[in-house]
């Protein structure tokens, strides 16, 4: 089967380091990704990691290991407009479908 | 101008009625998918396409039709609407399996 959980919603401050898990269970592994979207917004894509360790692009990096099937996605200097629901979402090996998580709604407070 | 547009934005119809949502792409992908957002489910697979001659099924077909009429056309249609397929609906292109790229979404309420 195929399974991905992340938290549903995380509360953090400005300025904060916040660090958004998520697990995944699929039949076939090739990517993990997520993406940024505001309340009824398109998704927009902010990482993609194939391999195991992390990956850093400006305040934001992404961790894959693929053998506990776990990522996380951390934001740094968080800033008001970092608030918004934060997708997880798997590649399965062999297709070009991806699996996404429900969603974690993070609030970033003054 | 957007790469990839839906229209309409928002339609409101009603239970038993044929609607249709379009979506266009000018980023030149192959691939474009169709997928649906309820509260609390993420994004759920429709249809996917990797070509013009290339249709697939994804987790959730049931009560939806698609057609591709071009490489950069790809159509939606809800044969007889139901209530329960009331939701936010995207497009989504890709170049490959890297990433996805969205359209604005159309909100959809049958009643």
């Amino acid at each position: 089967g195929q399974n991905i959980d992340q938290p549903t919603e995380m509360t953090a401050t400005e300025g904060a380091i916040v660090q958004i898990n998520c697990t995944y269970q699929t039949s076939g592994f090739n990517g993990l990704f997520w993406y940024q979207q505001h309340a009824a917004e398109a998704p927009t894509f902010l990482s993609y990691n194939v391999l195991d360790g992390l990956e850093e692009k400006g305040r934001f990096s992404s961790f894959l290991s693929r053998s506990k099937g776990y990522s996380y996605l951390l934001l740094k200097e968080l800033q008001m407009k970092d608030s918004a629901s934060y997708l997880c979402a798997v590649n399965r090996a062999g297709t070009y479908k991806y699996i996404f998580g429900t969603g974690t709604r993070l609030k970033v407070l003054a | 101008d957007a790469d990839v547009t839906q229209t309409p934005r928002n339609r409101i119809t009603k239970t038993g009625k044929r609607i249709m949502l379009e979506c266009s792409q000018t980023k030149g992908h192959d691939r474009m998918y169709w997928y649906r957002q309820d509260p609390g489910l993420g994004l759920r697979l429709i249809y996917y396409s990797f070509d013009v001659k290339d249709i697939n099924k994804g987790e959730i077909s049931d009560g939806y039709s698609v057609s591709r009429q071009a490489q950069a056309k790809f159509s939606l249609s809800l044969e007889s609407a139901i209530p329960n397929q009331t939701a936010l609906y995207f497009c989504a292109t890709s170049p490959g399996r890297e990433t996805q790229y969205f359209g604005p979404g159309t909100r959809l309420l049958v009643l």
